[in-house]
């Protein structure tokens, strides 16, 4: 099955600075790849996704860069702000259960992202 | 609003009891899924439904058993409560076919915290 390790466990930014958050995976088959932000107390939300067809994403101060060949995929957060804090979750899809069906996401261990102000 | 609920947020009981957690979404999405979320935050799929036919049922004990009445509900019932069982289940949803076209997107529930004493 697909295995998805994500890096670092813990990040800390000065308010303004880049963060980056790096997942890779192991299933070449996967061709489905979002990026989940769970703030405390809430579910995960989707921030952005790529699709294996596509090498980067881009959403205002929100990126994701994918490399199918490295099997690798990163989150990139510009200009941070404090409410950008919470834990960041990366996902694989690589099962298309049945056919026009969902499709099985593999998480990453999350990472939890700090911004000080 | 438009989202995924779940009922009780909070449950606490005790080891060998009987308990059940209700998700109802109103996103008229064909799939639902429950997940788990243990201490260390990471997110395992446990089952999903798609059109009210189980798809998905990964090595999760017998003792836990979903039920979907109908495409807009999924509930999870456990018997026979163990230490262990403790953690945040998250329910979601998502739609995977629109005439032609797959989205992937899984809405998430707030969670409920289940605590076993």
């Amino acid at each position: 099955g697909e295995n998805v390790e994500q890096h670092p466990s813990t990040l800390s930014v000065q308010e303004g600075d880049s963060a980056v958050i790096k997942c890779t995976y192991s299933d070449s088959a996967s061709n489905y790849f979002p990026w989940y932000k769970q703030e405390l107390g809430k579910g995960p939300q989707l921030i952005i996704d790529i699709r294996s067809n596509v090498g980067e994403k881009k959403d205002q101060r929100i990126a994701v860069t994918l490399n199918k060949t490295a099997k690798h995929f990163s989150l990139h957060i510009t200009e941070t702000q404090p409410e950008d804090s919470a834990v960041y979750f990366c996902a694989a899809s690589n099962k298309r259960i049945s056919s026009g069906s969902a499709r099985q996401l593999t998480f990453g261990s999350g990472t939890q992202l700090t911004v000080l102000p | 609003d438009t989202a995924v609920s779940q009922t009780p947020k909070y449950l606490v009981t005790q080891m060998g009891n009987d308990k059940s957690i209700k998700c109802e979404q109103n996103l008229g999405h064909d799939t639902m899924y429950w997940y788990k979320q243990d201490s260390k935050k990471f997110l395992k799929i446990m089952f999903s439904y798609n059109n009210k036919e189980l798809i998905i049922n990964e090595t999760v004990p017998n003792r836990f058993s979903p039920k979907s009445p109908d495409k807009a509900h999924l509930n999870l019932h456990i018997n026979s409560l163990e230490l262990g069982d403790s953690a945040v289940y998250f329910c979601a949803s998502s739609q995977h076919q629109q005439r032609y076209r797959y989205y992937y997107e899984q809405y998430f529930g707030p969670g409920t915290r289940l605590t076993v004493t």
